[in-house]
């Protein structure tokens, strides 16, 4: 069972160029959300599903896109980077609204 | 909105010593609060979880929480440290019919000494 996985793991752009990153999931999860974690900062939720077909934007969505077009995947994308985007990003699924999140093991991104 | 203040950046104990890390929390409805742990390099774990059941939550690895709602407090405890406690623990809250998005604390970086 591998839970939650994340690809790539490090991942280096120049300011400008636009990237997704991969989000899988299978444990038929129809929550599923991402978050930035910067230092001092704890984490922030860009954009979260309830379902596939349904997304809606968190905290900080600015500069990132989001479908779920399946149950199992939601893609994050980076439309034109900047260097603020520099950050660890984690994706998470829960099975439901109270229940606890499982993590992927994180993309580290550099924007220079 | 809701909002999560966890009380020090870093905390520092004694193998055997009583852990105590600090979390005050806002929301406008019966919330939903949760304690993950982050070891290096890695994504957060679950500890524990509040979902309006009992008030005193047990969670893994001897961990514990009390929900106090006239306090807005859901604080972290553990009797006795363990070198293998030292990691990063981030308290979180979200609403009931919120969709589970969490709204994370800053983060404890807890260091555990000889």
């Amino acid at each position: 069972n591998a839970g939650v996985t994340q690809t790539p793991k490090f991942q280096v752009l120049k300011t400008g160029q636009s990237m997704t990153l991969q989000c899988a999931q299978d444990m038929n999860h129809e929550y599923m959300s991402w978050y930035r974690q910067d230092p001092g900062m704890g984490l922030r939720l860009i954009h979260y599903s309830v379902g596939a077909g349904i997304t809606d934007q968190g905290e900080v969505p600015n500069g990132y896109n989001v479908s779920r077009s399946t149950t199992e995947d939601f893609p994050l994308r980076l439309l034109s980077a900047a260097p603020s985007q520099t950050s660890v990003y984690f994706c998470a699924s829960s099975y439901s609204e109270s229940g606890a999140l499982h993590f992927g093991n994180g993309t580290r991104l550099t924007v220079t | 909105a809701q909002s999560v203040t966890q009380l020090g950046s870093h905390v520092s104990v004694s193998e055997g010593a009583l852990v105590l890390l600090r979390c005050n929390y806002s929301s406008s409805v019966p919330p939903y609060l949760f304690w993950y742990v982050q070891y290096p390099n890695q994504g957060l774990q679950l500890l524990l979880k509040y979902t309006s059941a009992a008030t005193l939550v047990k969670g893994i690895n001897g961990f514990e929480a009390e929900f106090k709602k006239s306090e807005t407090s859901f604080h972290l405890t553990k009797p006795s440290a363990h070198m293998s406690d030292a990691a990063e623990y981030f308290c979180a809250v979200s609403e009931t019919g919120g969709g589970n998005k969490l709204t994370f604390g800053t983060g404890t970086q807890l260091k555990v000494e000889l």
